[in-house]
């Protein structure tokens, strides 16, 4: 079956760095992506991996390891704005993204 | 990124009345389109995948009859929430898939339904 793991919580204060894990068992893979949504908004776009590595893109980096099934997003220099729901998602080629349920990232002062 | 419209941004019905929801692609054609529900709190539920010029794909145990989709253009993609009731209120959200950018999905900033 198709399954997305994330930790449905994580805390962490202003300026620190938090990674967000994600595994996943899909029957077929052609990519992840990495969303961010705040409360009461849609998604937005942050990331997208398809190949084993690091995207750096600012503050923001995203990981994956194919043969793992395991992606992390990795925030840096953390901001209270960065408080949001962050979707983990798999593409499997021709269907819909298969998302994570979330995870909901608290960050304070 | 791409840009997705979604129009209106909220609506108030009454019970019985239908609502049409318009998700455009402004800046890339998408031929497929997808339309997601998400109740407060939770995660996005996929109601259905729209495809340009054929029938919507429903997931299961969402009444086809009830979510009417239509993607008409390569840009735009409505659905139609028939005979609405207060159960149906909740925030509606399209992605359109850009085949030129790795099948990245591009949300919409959602539409709130409340059914009085």
């Amino acid at each position: 079956g198709q399954n997305i793991d994330q930790p449905t919580e994580m805390t962490a204060t202003e300026g620190a760095i938090v990674q967000i894990n994600c595994t996943y068992q899909t029957s077929g893979f052609n990519g992840l992506f990495w969303y961010q949504q705040h409360a009461g908004e849609a998604p937005t776009f942050l990331s997208y991996n398809v190949l084993d590595g690091l995207e750096e893109k600012g503050r923001f980096s995203s990981f994956l390891s194919r043969s793992k099934g395991y992606s992390y997003l990795l925030l840096k220099e953390l901001q209270m704005k960065d408080s949001a729901s962050y979707l983990c998602a798999v593409n499997q080629a021709g269907t819909a993204l298969i998302f994570g349920k979330g995870t909901t990232l608290s960050v304070s002062s | 990124g791409a840009v997705v419209s979604q129009h209106p941004s909220w609506v108030i019905c009454k019970s019985g009345t239908s609502v049409k929801i318009e998700c455009r692609s402004l800046d890339f054609q998408a031929t497929t389109m997808f339309w997601y529900r998400q109740f407060p709190k939770q995660s996005l539920m996929l109601m259905a995948t729209s495809n340009e010029g054929s029938k919507a794909t429903y997931e299961q145990g969402v009444e086809k009859d009830k979510f009417l989709i239509n993607h008409a253009s390569l840009t735009l993609s409505t659905l139609t929430v028939t005979s609405a009731h207060p159960e149906d209120s909740s925030f509606y959200i399209c992605s359109a898939r850009d085949n030129t950018a790795s099948d990245t999905q591009y949300f919409g900033p959602g539409t709130r339904l409340t059914v009085l």
